[in-house]
Formats: C-alpha cells, sequence, structure tokens
C-alpha cells in the first residue's frame, strides 16, 4: 500500500522567505506524485506533478518540487513567500493501476502555511 | 465551463437520516472519485468510478453507496447518516482512464451530523 508523509501541519514564514515542504512517500511501484493546494473554503487545486520526466519540476505560482528516488521525497519549495501563499497544501502520490483503472491518489496529511508580514 | 460542480454546498443531518450528494463535470472525463477531507487526515478517497458502468471502493467505504449515473454525474449517498460522517466531501474527476492526468476537484459539501 501507499502511503504519504507530510512533515509539520502548520508552517509559518516572513513574507520573501523561502517555504520549505517536506514530503515523504512509500510506493511498490514507480511513483507518481502531485502537489495540491486549497485556499479557504476552496476545493484542491494542482500545483505540479512528477511523472517520470525530469526530477526537477516546475509549477504555478513559482513553485517547484524536486523528486529524490533515494531519499523517497518530493519535497516543495518557493524561494519568495507571498501573502497570497497562505493557504493548506498537500502531497499526493498516485495508485496507477494500468488503463482499467483510475487515478486514485493517496494524500499526505497537509500542511497548512501561515504567511507573517 | 464550470468545471466539477457539487450540491449541495452546506448540510445539516440529525443521525439517522439519510441525503444523497451530487456531483457533475463537464469535462468529458471518464473518471470520478468521491472524498472525504478530516482535519489532520488529509484526503481518503471513499468511492472511485474509473469509467462508466463501474464503481469500486476505496479506503473508507463503509457507510456509504455510490452511483456514477452517467459520464457527467456520479452521486454519494449516505443511507443512515452518523455522526462519524460529520466530514467535508469533494467529488474529483480525471480526464482518460488509464492516463496520469490531474484529478480536478468540486467546491465540496461541508456536512455536519448531529
Amino acid at each position: 500500500a501507499q502511503s504519504v508523509t507530510q512533515l509539520g501541519s502548520h508552517v509559518s514564514v516572513s513574507e520573501g522567505a523561502l517555504v520549505l515542504l517536506r514530503c515523504n512517500y512509500s510506493s511498490s511501484v514507480p511513483p507518481y506524485l502531485f502537489w495540491y493546494v486549497q485556499y479557504p473554503n476552496q476545493g484542491l487545486q494542482l500545483l505540479l506533478k512528477y511523472t517520470s520526466a525530469a526530477t526537477l519540476v516546475k509549477g504555478i505560482n513559482g513553485f517547484e518540487a524536486e523528486f529524490k528516488k533515494s531519499e523517497t521525497s518530493f519535497h516543495l519549495t518557493k524561494p519568495s513567500a507571498h501573502m497570497s501563499d497562505a493557504a493548506e497544501y498537500f502531497c499526493a502520490v498516485s495508485d496507477f493501476s494500468g488503463w482499467a483503472a483510475g487515478n486514485k491518489l493517496t494524500f499526505g496529511g497537509g500542511t497548512r502555511v501561515l504567511v507573517k508580514p | 465551463n464550470a468545471g466539477v460542480t457539487q450540491t449541495p454546498k452546506f448540510q445539516v443531518l440529525k443521525t439517522g437520516q439519510s441525503m444523497t450528494l451530487q456531483c457533475a463535470q463537464d469535462m468529458n472525463h471518464n473518471s470520478m472519485y468521491w472524498y472525504r477531507q478530516d482535519p489532520g487526515m488529509g484526503l481518503r478517497l471513499i468511492y472511485y468510478s474509473a469509467s462508466e458502468g463501474t464503481t469500486d471502493k476505496g479506503e473508507v467505504p463503509n457507510g456509504y453507496n455510490v452511483s456514477r449515473l452517467n459520464k457527467r454525474e456520479f452521486s454519494l449517498r449516505l443511507e443512515s447518516a452518523a455522526p462519524s460522517q460529520t466530514s467535508v466531501y469533494f467529488c474529483a474527476s480525471s480526464g482518460h482512464r488509464g492516463r496520469l492526468d490531474e484529478q480536478y476537484f468540486g467546491p465540496g459539501t461541508r456536512l455536519t451530523v448531529t
């Protein structure tokens, strides 16, 4: 069974500082990994995804993530935090079971980011 | 395109009551999913439908049933609501069966069972 662990349920950063959100996964097959963002009272929106191409993946809003197989990690970073980055962030791994099945996701517990002025 | 829509947005039920959560997508997606979101637990898959005419259990199916009414619509039914089913419910869809398309999420239904 796949699993995702996000270290830190809450992260506080100052505006302009580095944002680093940690994600570690376990998977019995080559993983496909996603980061989603959830703004208050909204659904989830895709930030970026890794599907075995480049290990450094760039997403929307200046975010990027690096896939490290040896560390089973897919940490999310943004060089300079903006007030609009305050949200909850979810890492997810795909249970891609082939042509006959859907693309089920297993999510981490989420990390809520607070940005201080 | 409206994307993924869900009704209702909010609902309060008494223990033992039943209700159906509705979900529709207008992106011609094959696969649809129901998740529940609880604090600190992320999203957990309740049921999914890989394609029209098929449904399968996810991680937490107990107490729920689903119907894939057609390609656009996927409903979630609570037959006898319990306080443990108080949660935020999200419907999602993804494009092509077998491809690693991302999932698109609806705005959610906030359900309280008293």
